[in-house]
C-alpha cells in the first residue's frame, strides 16, 4: 500500500519568509500527486496537480515539484503571509487502480506570524 | 475548477439515529465518487469508493452494513450513517472525480461535521 509521510509536522515563521514542505511517498509507480490546503474545520483546497509525467507546476507564489524516482514532492511558498496558515496536504493515488482514491499524508500545519 | 458540494454542513444527532450526508458534484459528471473520514489531527481516511449504478466498494475495517453508500446518478452519491454511535463523530468528506479534460484531479466537498451525542 502506497504510504505518504510529510515532513515537518508543524511550521513557524514570519511573514515574508520563503518556505518549503516536503512529501514522500513509498511507491514511485504513481498517477499524479495534489497538493491541498485545509483550514481548520474546512473541507480540502486542491493547489496544485502534478501528472506523472511533470515535473513541476506553478500557481501563483506556489511551487511544487516531482521526482518520481526518489518518491519526493516538494511544495515551495514564496513571501509567505498569515493568510497562507493552514494545514497542507499531499495525496498520491495507490499503485493498484482502486479508481483513483488518495492517500493522503498527516499533513504540515503552518503557521505564519505577522 | 469543477464544484463539489456536501450536505449538511454539520450535523448532530442522538446515538442509536441515522444520518445522512449528500455529496452532489454541480457542474460535472462524477462516475466515480469517494468518501473519506477524518478524526480531530488525523489525515483523510478513505472509507469506500461509490461507482454510480453499482455497488460501493469499501475499504478494510468500513462496516458496509453501517455506512450505506448509494450512488443513484452522475451527480449525486449519499453517505447513510446508520445506527450512529459517539465514535461515529467524525468530519466525513466526499470528492468527485472528474472526466478526463480534468485530468482525473479530483474535487472535494466542503465536509460534514457529524457529533453523535
Amino acid at each position: 500500500k502506497q504510504e505518504v509521510t510529510q515532513i515537518p509536522a508543524a511550521l513557524s515563521v514570519p511573514e515574508g519568509e520563503n518556505l518549503v514542505l516536503n512529501c514522500s511517498f513509498t511507491d514511485s509507480a504513481i498517477y499524479n500527486l495534489q497538493w491541498f490546503r485545509q483550514d481548520p474545520g474546512k473541507g480540502l483546497t486542491s493547489l496544485l496537480l502534478i501528472q506523472s509525467s511533470q515535473r513541476e507546476q506553478t500557481s501563483g507564489r506556489l511551487n511544487a515539484s516531482l521526482d518520481k524516482s526518489s518518491g519526493r514532492s516538494t511544495l515551495y511558498i514564496a513571501a509567505s503571509q498569515p493568510g497562507d496558515s493552514a494545514t497542507y496536504l499531499c495525496a498520491v493515488p495507490p499503485r493498484s487502480n482502486s479508481g483513483y482514491a488518495l492517500n493522503f499524508g498527516k499533513g504540515t500545519s503552518l503557521l505564519v506570524t505577522p | 475548477g469543477a464544484v463539489v458540494s456536501q450536505h449538511p454542513s454539520w450535523v448532530i444527532c442522538k446515538s442509536g439515529t441515522s444520518v445522512k450526508i449528500e455529496c452532489r458534484s454541480l457542474d460535472f459528471q462524477a462516475t466515480t465518487m469517494f468518501w473519506y473520514r477524518q478524526f480531530p489531527k488525523q489525515s483523510l481516511m478513505l472509507m469506500a469508493t461509490s461507482n454510480e449504478g453499482s455497488k460501493a466498494t469499501y475499504e478494510q475495517g468500513v462496516e458496509k452494513d453501517k455506512f450505506l453508500i448509494n450512488h443513484a446518478s452522475l451527480t449525486l452519491s449519499t453517505l447513510t450513517v446508520t445506527s450512529a454511535h459517539p465514535e461515529d463523530s467524525s468530519f466525513y468528506i466526499c470528492s468527485a472525480r472528474g472526466n478526463f479534460e480534468f485530468g482525473n484531479e479530483q474535487f472535494f466537498g466542503p465536509g460534514t461535521r457529524l457529533t453523535v451525542l
